[in-house]
């Protein structure tokens, strides 16, 4: 069965600077890969997928991850946080015909 | 496109109840796939469904059930809530399972 790691239980950063979320699956099929967004006491807003092609996906709000087979990893990134970042943020994966299978998620905190 | 919708989106309920959700997709979609979300185990799978059959099944109790309607809606069932039920229930649809999952707010139970 899959699984997803996310190696980051909370992230804090300073407005303006660069963050990486780091994801890690594994799975001996195929995959797709998402990240999604969590605001407080709201769903999961989708941030981008990797279903094929690139391996260098663009998402919403200037977010951006790197699909790496050979290293099982889809880490997330973004060159300038904003404070309105802070949020957690959840990977998932979808391999063969198993459901999608989230991460514990990484709380992301964005300091003024 | 209207969003995922979700009702009720707060519910407190007591020990022994029993409590029905509700969720309608967003309009074109078959697929409703449910997710309970606690502090402590993150995001799991509940069941999916697909076309008014049951296509995916999580690791809960019996006490966890769902079913699809012909218009896609769906609906779960928590019978004999006990208070390690507290949790947001999280419903996701998509056009066939097996891609992008789109998220509803969220239905947040609290069981005394």
């Amino acid at each position: 069965a899959q699984s997803v790691t996310q190696l980051d239980s909370q992230v804090p950063v300073f407005e303006e600077a660069p963050v990486e979320l780091r994801c890690n699956y594994s799975s001996s099929v195929s995959v797709y890969l998402f990240w999604y967004v969590q605001y407080p006491n709201q769903g999961l807003q989708l941030l981008l997928k990797y279903l094929s092609g690139s391996t260098l996906v663009k998402g919403i709000n200037g977010f951006e991850a790197e699909f790496n087979k050979s290293q099982t990893s889809f880490h997330l990134r973004k060159p300038s946080v904003h404070i309105s970042d802070t949020a957690e943020y959840f990977c998932a994966v979808i391999a063969g015909n198993t459901p999608l299978v989230f991460g514990k998620g990484t709380r992301l905190s964005v300091i003024a | 496109k209207a969003g995922v919708t979700q009702t009720p989106r707060y519910l407190i309920k007591t020990r022994g109840q029993q409590v029905t959700l509700s969720c309608s997709p967003i309009s074109g979609h078959r697929s409703v796939s449910w997710y309970q979300q606690t502090p402590g185990q993150g995001l799991q799978f509940l069941f999916e469904y697909f076309s008014e059959t049951q296509r995916n099944k999580g690791n809960f109790p019996g006490r966890f059930s769902g079913r699809q309607f012909s218009n896609s809606r769906s609906e779960m069932n928590v019978s004999t809530l006990e208070l390690g039920d507290s949790a947001l229930y999280l419903c996701a649809s998509s056009h066939i399972g097996k891609e992008t999952q789109y998220f509803g707010p969220g239905t947040r139970l609290l069981v005394l």
